[in-house]
């Protein structure tokens, strides 16, 4: 079955850019699907941060789009998440899922167990 | 911007239902779905497209929709049912997705 992978820095500082990428097995991301980004502070709820088609398409959360880019690398079956100029508001656990899709709307599943970044000096 | 509400948290003995209700304006045209997250695990997907339900969920585990709001329903509640439960849908154009706030179900 699909499985998802988040890697990336567990801390990053005020100002620069956060990276993290997502491993998906079990399937080929260039068959199909979105991909999309989640994150949740500690405590507080899920928030979408955008998504990206196997194609490249992408589109991003309205409140986060001048800092944020997804990418997808399909010969390393993974795509990526940067959020620039991160600050103590960013920290979260990040969440990456497939996004699947009919002509009537899209959902996320399955999701990756999560990992968390921090922003401190 | 687009916004869909639940109630903070929902309390339920064991055996009794639970609803947990999720309201927004575009709900009439998006379709809504419902994730359960237990302490320190990721979101699992629970039902989508308001009233179905994926593979391996538990048949207690049911949705229905009416007008602006949504209502997840969960029928002889049992203590591993105790989680945060959200809803996602998107905006009116379908292409912003958006999650509820969060609902505790507390099993008493």
């Amino acid at each position: 079955q699909v499985q998802l992978q988040e890697s990336g820095p567990g801390l990053v500082k005020p100002s620069e850019t956060l990276s993290l990428t997502c491993a998906v097995s079990g399937y080929s991301i260039s068959s199909g699907y979105y991909w999309g980004w989640i994150r949740q502070p500690p405590g507080k709820g899920l928030e979408w941060i955008g998504s990206i088609y196997h194609s490249g398409s992408t589109y991003y959360n309205p409140s986060l789009k001048s800092r944020v880019t997804i990418s997808v690398d399909t010969s390393k079956n993974q795509f990526s998440l940067k959020l620039s100029s991160v600050t103590a508001a960013d920290t979260a656990v990040y969440y990456c899922a497939r996004q699947d899709y009919d002509s009537s709307g899209s959902w996320f599943d399955p999701w990756g167990q999560g990992t968390l970044v921090t922003v401190s000096s | 911007s687009y916004e869909l509400t639940q109630p903070p948290s929902v309390s339920v003995s064991p055996g009794q239902t639970a609803r947990i209700t999720c309201s927004g304006d575009a709900l009439p045209k998006q379709y809504a779905y419902w994730y359960q997250q237990k302490p320190g695990q990721a979101p699992v997907l629970v039902i989508y497209k308001d009233s179905e339900r994926p593979s391996g969920i538990p048949e207690r585990f049911s949705g229905s929709s009416s007008g602006t709001t949504v209502t997840l329903t969960i029928s002889g509640v049992q203590a591993e049912d105790e989680a945060d439960y959200y809803c996602q849908s998107a905006d009116s154009s379908g292409t912003y997705k958006v999650f509820g706030g969060g609902t505790k179900l507390t099993v008493l």
